[in-house]
């Protein structure tokens, strides 16, 4: 699976909108991009994820570059319970061994009043 | 939307006995199930993949004799530590993954975890 690139840290206030980026240069063309976070001591949550094009649901959207080397996790109005890190994962199309997500080490997000 | 249950939450155990963990998915078939290990400020680290019907796929490094992995139905997995020492305590995570018609391609369901600590 590709590599991703995260900040280790970012620092957001509440209400606005937090941008997290990531890069995934290496990336290929069958390989999806997910996102999870996970709260302090709990399990990773889904976010969103893409494929080529833009995508948006209730939580978030996500931005993925028309070269798709790099993408961003837009939470339009971040509030505390935001708070947590930001998983960026890169995950091969296909059955089997090979689907399955590697965590990277994220970024933690930060959000203050 | 899919849910994954973990069980248990936490628990505590002697240097040297054997500790189970299971998880279910509740309200959908999960023929592909993971597990996961977390150390404090690190990363999740995927151990083994658990696949139902047939052995598990361990990551290299981890020692399968020790980290024993039974999927023996389309809901629930098990992950047994063996002769559980220190070292072995850790934040254990584990993760269903389902085909999602609507998407077109796999999603990923995690359980809450299990916070297992030997003394």
């Amino acid at each position: 699976d590709a590599k991703t690139t995260q900040p280790p840290s970012m620092d957001c206030a509440e209400g606005r909108a937090a941008n997290l980026p990531c890069n995934h240069s290496t990336i290929s063309g069958n390989e999806y991009v997910y996102w999870y976070r996970q709260i302090h001591s709990q399990g990773p949550q889904y976010i969103i994820h893409g494929l080529k094009n833009n995508e948006t649901n209730e939580m978030a959207s996500l931005i993925i570059t028309e070269d798709r080397k790099s993408s961003t996790l837009i939470l339009p109005h971040a509030t505390l319970r935001d708070t947590a890190v930001y998983y960026c994962i890169v995950r091969v199309a296909g059955t089997g061994t090979a689907s399955k997500l590697t965590f990277g080490t994220g970024t933690r997000l930060q959000v203050t009043l | 939307g899919a849910v994954v249950s973990q069980h248990p939450s936490w628990v505590i155990c002697k240097s040297g006995t054997s500790v189970k963990i299971e998880c279910r998915s509740l309200d959908f078939q999960a023929t592909t199930m993971f597990w996961y290990r977390q150390f404090p400020k690190q990363s999740l680290m995927l151990m083994a993949t658990s696949n139902e019907g047939s052995k598990a796929t361990y990551e290299q490094g981890v020692e399968k004799d020790k980290f024993l992995i039974n999927h023996a139905s389309l809901t629930l997995s098990t992950l047994t530590v063996t002769s559980a020492h220190p070292e072995d305590s850790s934040f254990y995570i584990c993760s269903a993954r389902d085909w999602g018609a609507g998407t077109g391609t796999y999603g990923y369901t995690f359980g809450s975890g299990t916070r297992l600590t030997v003394v």
